[in-house]
């Protein structure tokens, strides 16, 4: 069975700083997709990035971007400028068959301004 | 532009009574449906998924069921709560259905407690 882990339960950033926040897994599967979802304190989850592992080059959304590194199974998320408006639990999750995702237990990102 | 509701927003029950949340999507046809259940402070666990009405898959054995009777509308169902049915559930879609790897999007979620 696939498993997702986010090493860091917490993490902070000071406003307009850069913050990067860890993910691996665990497949034996050759081709899969990486999500990141953030999920404010209204509880709704919003996705942040997308990354399909067949394609080499490291998703990119505004100043969100991952690391992708396929062979270590990790998949780090990457927040540039950081903003109050950040400040959230983000998830990192795997899909498998049917697009039936698995998430890890998330880290809750604190913005200081 | 595609939209999912889910209601109601807050629900406290007795243990043993009977649940039903609803989800339904508006602006697309024939989505892959999800039931996602989420305990305070955790990642989400997937309960339920549907690829068309009638079909559903469960995922973890447990007193809940699911049911999809019209084609955008998805059912979480019990017939006796128990105090470890609380938390956060959340329901999703994805655009196409069977395909994996699609973007799932989520509604606004039920928050559950059970007493």
């Amino acid at each position: 069975a696939q498993t997702v882990t986010q090493s860091q339960p917490e993490m902070s950033v000071q406003e307009a700083e850069t913050v990067t926040l860890s993910c691996t897994y665990d497949t034996s599967e050759s081709d899969y997709y990486l999500f990141w979802y953030k999920q404010p304190p209204s509880r709704q989850m919003i996705l942040v990035i997308r990354q399909e592992a067949y394609k080499q080059q490291n998703a990119t959304e505004n100043r969100f971007s991952v690391n992708f590194q396929k062979a270590a199974k990790s998949f780090s998320l990457k927040i540039s400028d950081s903003q109050l408006g950040d400040a959230a639990m983000y998830f990192c999750a795997y899909s498998t068959s049917y697009g039936k995702l698995t998430f890890g237990q998330g880290t809750i990102l604190t913005v200081h301004p | 532009s595609q939209t999912i509701h889910q209601w109601p927003a807050t629900l406290v029950q007795p243990v043993g009574s009977p649940l039903s949340l609803e989800c339904t999507v508006e602006g697309t046809s024939n989505p892959n449906l999800y039931w996602y259940r989420q305990a305070a402070g955790r990642g989400l666990q997937l309960l339920f998924y549907s690829v068309g009405i009638g079909q559903i898959s469960s995922e973890v054995p447990q007193n809940l069921s699911a049911s999809r009777p019209q084609d955008r509308q998805f059912i979480l169902s019990s017939k006796k709560l128990l105090l470890s049915d609380s938390g956060f559930y959340l329901c999703a879609w994805s655009g196409r259905a069977g395909v994996w790897g699609d973007t799932q999007y989520f509604g606004p979620g039920t928050r559950l407690t059970v007493l």
